[in-house]
């Protein structure tokens, strides 16, 4: 089978810093894809990793390691804004076949 | 200027009735697919159209039926709704099909009676 697995929810305060983990197990890989969602919003692209190592893109940054199927976001200086669920991606072929996780919901507090 | 849009935003409706959700984008994307969000929040895709032509059909009943009639739209229709039909649907779309971000729409909630 395939699986995603992600924790469930998280807590952290505003200005703190905030790792989610995601690790993988799919029968095909073609890239890694974090996506952040609002509650009752559709999701919203933030970061992809196709290669192993780090990609940062400003407070949010995403690692892959392929061989261990896993990757990491990494949310920065978090604000309030950024409560939300985050979501990891597989696409698991080149058609564009995504498998997704149940969503990590972060909850930053002041 | 919507990127990808659906109608409707809100469907509430009977068991046993058919029902049509609409999806349009404008960013000349290539390709467009429907997702099924449940109440656990795992996301599942459905279909892809690649250029009107179907690429991704998923274990789905083939109550629903996705139609293409152009690039820019992707419509979702279901017969026979059943209680656990109940979900949100997004539709999304991409430049291509290969390694490129989706952009989804608001998301249609049905709820079934």
């Amino acid at each position: 089978g395939q699986n995603i697995d992600q924790p469930t929810e998280m807590t952290a305060t505003e200005g703190a810093i905030v790792q989610i983990n995601c690790t993988y197990q799919t029968s095909g890989f073609n890239g890694l894809f974090w996506y952040q969602q609002h509650a009752g919003e559709a999701p919203t692209f933030l970061s992809y990793n196709v290669l192993d190592g780090l990609e940062e893109k400003g407070r949010f940054s995403s690692f892959l390691s392929r061989s261990k199927g896993y990757s990491y976001l990494l949310l920065k200086e978090l604000q309030m804004k950024d409560s939300a669920s985050y979501l990891c991606a597989v696409l698991t072929d080149s058609w564009g076949k995504f498998q997704f996780g149940a969503g990590t919901q972060v909850v930053v507090t002041p | 200027d919507t990127a990808v849009s659906q109608t409707p935003k809100y469907l509430v409706t009977q068991m046993g009735n058919d029902k049509s959700i609409k999806c349009e984008q404008n960013l000349g994307h290539d390709t467009m697919y429907w997702y099924k969000q449940d109440s656990k929040k795992f996301l599942k895709i459905m279909f892809s159209y690649n250029n009107k032509e179907l690429i991704i059909n998923e274990t789905v009943p083939n109550r629903f039926s996705p139609k293409s009639p152009d690039k820019a739209h992707l419509n979702l229709h279901i017969n026979s709704l059943e209680l656990g039909d109940s979900a949100v649907y997004f539709c999304a779309s991409s430049h291509s099909s290969r390694l490129d971000t989706q952009y989804f729409g608001p998301g249609t909630r049905l709820t079934v009676l």
